[in-house]
């Protein structure tokens, strides 16, 4: 069965700093891996999508950016964080694109 | 780009009841998705709808994909205590890329 690990669950991070959040997926070859951003009271909102190693869209402008180095490894980074970084940061992927599989998420707090 | 609105923001109800949320959208969709988060966790998929007109059912959830293609139902039938959460409609226009609603906060009292 197919199964998606996400972490730190947690991480609080002075302003300035960088990140780096890692997701892995088990069982599956070649999926579509996304990161999403949930703000406190809010939906999701879509930061990054791949559809193969090394191809990565950008939805918004931003402080951020992602990597795929391998088929089933996406990463989300920064340089130097901001206070409006912080968040809910989901990975999630498909199969061909219908209904996502979340992980548990990264709760992240820029002080 | 495409926005989807979706309410009621939040609703209080009585264990028992029944409740129907909503999402509409300016533009159509082609796959409609309901999802439920449990508090710090991530969203797991409850209902995928994939034809206009689709009326789907999972248990006491049955969710409903609009004609028009710009709007989909979620109803939960006799509501208990572990349907708390929050419930997402997301829409698809093709395969890959979801635009998710705020979501609907549900609170159920036993």
């Amino acid at each position: 069965s197919q199964t998606i690990h996400q972490w730190p669950a947690t991480l609080v991070q002075p302003v300035g700093s960088p990140l780096s959040l890692e997701c892995t997926v088990e069982g599956t070859s070649n999926p579509n891996l996304y990161w999403y951003r949930q703000a406190a009271g809010r939906g999701l909102q879509l930061l990054f999508y791949s559809v193969g190693i090394g191809q990565i869209s950008s939805e918004v402008p931003q402080n951020l950016s992602a990597s795929r180095p391998q088929d089933r490894q996406f990463i989300l980074s920064s340089k130097k964080l901001l206070l409006s970084d912080s968040g809910f940061y989901l990975c999630a992927w498909s199969y061909q694109g219908y209904g996502y599989t979340f992980g548990s998420g990264t709760r992240l707090t820029v002080v | 780009g495409q926005q989807l609105n979706q309410s009621p923001q939040s609703m209080f109800i009585q264990e028992g009841e029944d409740v129907s949320m909503n999402c509409t959208s300016s533009s159509i969709f082609n796959t409609w998705l309901w999802y439920k988060q449990d508090p710090g966790e991530g969203p797991v998929l409850l209902i995928a709808l994939y034809k206009a007109g689709e009326l789907t059912s999972n248990g006491r959830l049955t969710a409903q994909f609009g004609i028009t293609r710009k709007d989909s139902f979620l109803n939960i039938s006799a509501s208990i205590p572990s349907d708390v959460g929050i419930y997402f409609c997301a829409g698809q226009l093709k395969a890959g890329k979801s635009t998710f609603g705020d979501g609907t906060t549900l609170t159920v009292k036993p």
